[in-house]
């Protein structure tokens, strides 16, 4: 199957500072989506994303397909973005970038 | 709007006992997703219906059989539970002529004694 690597595997923050995650994939990028997963274990769509770059809010992405890759961009961080992030590619998820955001 | 439904939400079984799993899609999608996530790992795939056929497959343990019925439920059952089945399960559903955008349920967490 397609393997997917995110980095960083870990990230804390102080409250309102932007980061960066990343998603690599081994093979072509088919239905790119990000997720954040709540401390419930809730799975929060953030962006479906196969190319281009969206944005919502503090949030954004963007998928460079030809490359094989994802960003998701947080800017202004806030408490309640902890949690773990994936990328989901067709059925594979990546390996989480646990973010924990401290006030 | 209508989620992807889960049920039941908590599940606690012994060793060598088994468990059905349901999941109720997003109204008109028609491809169901079933993954598994462990403590502190990421979800893996384990199996997909479209409409009410096996469309795709992942880990899924021989223990374990899956069908999406008429109505577009889905069940997974599970059998001779082991203490390693302990995880969160979760159903997807997505409506395949579309994007095919995967919504996730609240998840099953199932503990095996």
């Amino acid at each position: 199957g397609i393997q997917v690597e995110q980095s960083p595997p870990d990230l804390i923050l102080q409250e309102g500072a932007n980061s960066t995650l990343r998603c690599n994939f081994s093979d072509s990028v088919n239905n790119l989506q990000w997720f954040h997963q709540n401390p419930w274990g809730q799975l929060i769509n953030l962006f479906y994303i196969p190319s281009g770059t969206k944005q919502n809010g503090r949030l954004s992405a963007t998928t460079v397909a030809t490359e094989r890759y994802s960003l998701l961009y947080i800017s202004s961080s806030q408490t309640t973005d902890s949690g773990v992030y994936f990328c989901l590619n067709q059925f594979y998820f990546g390996t989480g970038t646990s973010l924990t955001v401290i006030p | 709007a209508a989620g992807v439904i889960q049920s039941p939400r908590h599940l606690i079984k012994e060793k060598r006992e088994t468990a059905t799993l349901k999941c109720y899609p997003i109204p008109r999608h028609d491809t169901v997703y079933w993954y598994q996530q462990g403590p502190g790992q990421d979800p893996q795939f384990l199996i997909s219906f479209y409409e009410k056929m096996q469309s795709d497959k992942g880990s899924i343990p021989d223990r374990f059989s899956a069908q999406q019925f008429s109505d577009y439920h889905s069940e997974l059952n599970m059998s001779s539970l082991e203490l390693g089945d302990s995880a969160l399960y979760f159903c997807a559903s997505s409506f395949w002529q579309g994007k095919n955008i995967q919504y996730f349920g609240a998840g099953t967490r199932l503990s095996v004694l």
